[in-house]
Formats: C-alpha cells, sequence, structure tokens
C-alpha cells in the first residue's frame, strides 16, 4: 500500500525566511497531494493541494512542487510570519473508488522572532 | 456554509467505560472519514464511511467501531477504554464519489481517558 514520509519532522526559521517541508511517496499511481495545517487547539485545514498533472502550483506565500519521476514533493512557504507557526501535514491519495488518503506524520514549523 | 461539526469538544471517561463520539459533514458531503491523533504520532486512520457504508478501515481492534445514518452523520464508538485511546480523533468529510479526495476536518473531540 501506499506510505507517505515526512521531512524534517521539526522545523525552526526566522521570520521572513523561507520554510521548505519534503514529503516521498511509494505508490507511483498516486495523483493526489494536499497539504494541511494544523493550529494549536484544532483540526488540520487545507492550505494547498496538487494533481499529478501539473508540476507546481502557488498560492501568494505558499507553493507546492511535484516530481513524480522521484514519488516526491515539497511545500515552500516564503516570506514567513509568525501565523505560519502549525504543524502542516502532506498526504497522497489515489482518487478512485477505494484508496483513501494517506498522511505523512506532519512537521512541526516555528517561527523564530 | 457550515464546517463539519463534532461533539462532544471534550471528553474524560474512565478504563473500562466505552465512549460514542458524532461527527456532523459539511452537507452535500457522503462521506466520512475518522482520525486518531497522539502526539507524535500523526493521523492514524480509523475508517472511512459512505452512504451508510465502511468503505475502507485503518489497522485498530475492535473495540473501534463506527457507523453512519442516511443523513451522512456519523458516530464512532469505542468500547472497553484502554488509557491508550486518550487523543484527539477527528473527522473529516468529503463530497464521496471517489474516495482519496479532498477531506475537511472537523475540530476533533479531545478524549482523556483515566
Amino acid at each position: 500500500g501506499e506510505n507517505v514520509e515526512q521531512h524534517p519532522s521539526t522545523l525552526s526559521v526566522q521570520e521572513g525566511d523561507s520554510a521548505v517541508i519534503k514529503c516521498t511517496y511509494s505508490d507511483s499511481a498516486s495523483n493526489y497531494f494536499p497539504w494541511y495545517k494544523q493550529e494549536l487547539g484544532k483540526g488540520p485545514q487545507l492550505i494547498i493541494d496538487i494533481r499529478s498533472n501539473v508540476g507546481e502550483k502557488k498560492d501568494q506565500r505558499i507553493a507546492v512542487t511535484l516530481n513524480k519521476t522521484a514519488k516526491h514533493f515539497s511545500l515552500h512557504i516564503t516570506e514567513t510570519q509568525p501565523e505560519d507557526s502549525a504543524v502542516y501535514f502532506c498526504a497522497a491519495s489515489r482518487v478512485n473508488r477505494d484508496d483513501k488518503i494517506i498522511f505523512g506524520k506532519g512537521t512541526r514549523l516555528h517561527i523564530l522572532p | 456554509k457550515a464546517g463539519v461539526t463534532q461533539t462532544p469538544r471534550y471528553l474524560i471517561k474512565t478504563r473500562g467505560q466505552q465512549v460514542t463520539l458524532s461527527c456532523s459533514p459539511i452537507s452535500g458531503h457522503r462521506s466520512v472519514s475518522w482520525y486518531q491523533q497522539t502526539p507524535g504520532q500523526g493521523l492514524q486512520f480509523l475508517f472511512e464511511y459512505f452512504s451508510e457504508t465502511q468503505r475502507n478501515k485503518g489497522n485498530f481492534p475492535g473495540r473501534f467501531s463506527g457507523r453512519q445514518f442516511s443523513n451522512s452523520r456519523s458516530e464512532m464508538n469505542v468500547s472497553t477504554l484502554e488509557l491508550g485511546d486518550s487523543a484527539l480523533y477527528l473527522c473529516a468529510s468529503s463530497f464521496g464519489d471517489r474516495a482519496g479526495e479532498t477531506q475537511y476536518f472537523g475540530p476533533g473531540t479531545r478524549l482523556l481517558v483515566l
């Protein structure tokens, strides 16, 4: 079955710098890759997603890149701000009738003042 | 449009008791998934229901069970509670026509087993 590995588990960056979180997946048939942000006391919230027919997607300060050959995808946050401090989860799935989404174990991002 | 709601938000139980958690999906969503979240363990998938049928199941013991009603609302039940069941239980909903699609999470129910 699908396996998703996420690195690093903890990341500290200075406010204003960029943060990069990387994930690898095992199932080459996976075609949907969402990223979630979980703030303290809340459930995970979708922040950006990408499908396998696209190599990169951007939304303001957030971007996701996908390398299907290497089976890895990354989340890039530029000009980090204090409110970016949270736990981020990557996930992968084969969108069809039976497969569930598989999540990485999460990255705790600390934005340092 | 209202988001996913979960009740109760907090719960304290003792070992051996049972508990029922409730989830109301976003209007129009027919799939509900349940996850257990503990520190350092990420999101552990419990099960997914679609149109009142269990479509996927994780690797949890039979003490964990769920069901879905005709209005798509879902409940999960944990019987004979153990200390290790203390966790945040998250419910997520999606349109459901295809498994693996975008999921929208509720705020979770925090369960403490004493």
